[in-house]
């Protein structure tokens, strides 16, 4: 079955320093995996996809992803961090049958940013 | 495209009442899924509709929870006999055949007293 892994629940960066946030998925076949981003009180906003094309994929804000396939790892990464960056982060994997796909999610990162 | 948008965003109900949330997919969505997101942890499947066929429930969705799209427009989630553990985000997502990308919509945050 389809799952995926954060590794930690709390990320606190400086300004300006380098965002790291893990994600480990298994899956059986191959997978579609994504980065949300969500701010307090709202709904989560798409950051990234990996679809099997190019295995850096770029995404919104500054944000990049790595797809690794003999680690099983996505992990999400941004040069400079933002004050603005603050927020929680959720990674998650594709499942699907029958041509549609429910999303399986990680149990999310919150990052902290500070001055 | 204005967007998913859901409605009410914040309920407030005593236990054991009975409660609708509204969604509004993007236009031209024939996909939409339903998520139930508690404090603390990730989004979690509940169920999904293509056109108007519902097509995948989870466990989760009990059998106080019911969800339609009539006409494959906009999906209604309904609770019945609301519980404490019913408190939750309540997120509903939608997308297009072709795309496996899913748009979500802010959420509705019920608070069962």
């Amino acid at each position: 079955a389809q799952s995926v892994t954060q590794l930690g629940s709390h990320v606190s960066v400086s300004e300006g320093a380098l965002v790291l946030l893990r994600c480990n998925y298994s899956s059986s076949v191959p997978p579609y995996l994504f980065w949300y981003v969500q701010y307090p009180n709202q709904g989560l906003q798409l950051l990234l996809k990996y679809t099997s094309a190019a295995t850096l994929v770029k995404g919104i804000n500054g944000f990049e992803a790595e797809f690794k396939k003999s680690e099983t790892s996505f992990h999400l990464t941004k040069p400079s961090a933002h004050m603005s960056d603050a927020a929680e982060y959720f990674c998650a994997v594709s499942v699907g049958a029958g041509g549609y796909n429910k999303l399986i999610f990680g149990a999310g990162t919150r990052l902290a940013v500070h001055p | 495209d204005t967007g998913v948008s859901q409605d009410p965003r914040h309920k407030i109900t005593k236990r054991g009442q009975n409660v609708t949330f509204r969604c509004d997919p993007i236009s031209e969505h024939n996909r939409l899924y339903w998520y139930r997101q508690t404090l603390g942890q990730g989004p979690e499947f509940l169920t999904y509709f293509q056109n108007e066929a519902q097509l995948e429930k989870s466990r989760l969705l009990s059998d106080r929870f019911s969800a339609e799209r009539p006409k494959g427009s906009f999906s209604t989630l309904e609770i019945q006999r609301t519980e404490q553990g019913d408190s939750a985000m309540y997120l509903c997502a939608s997308s297009t055949t072709g795309t496996n990308t899913q748009y979500f919509g802010p959420g509705t945050r019920l608070t069962v007293l």
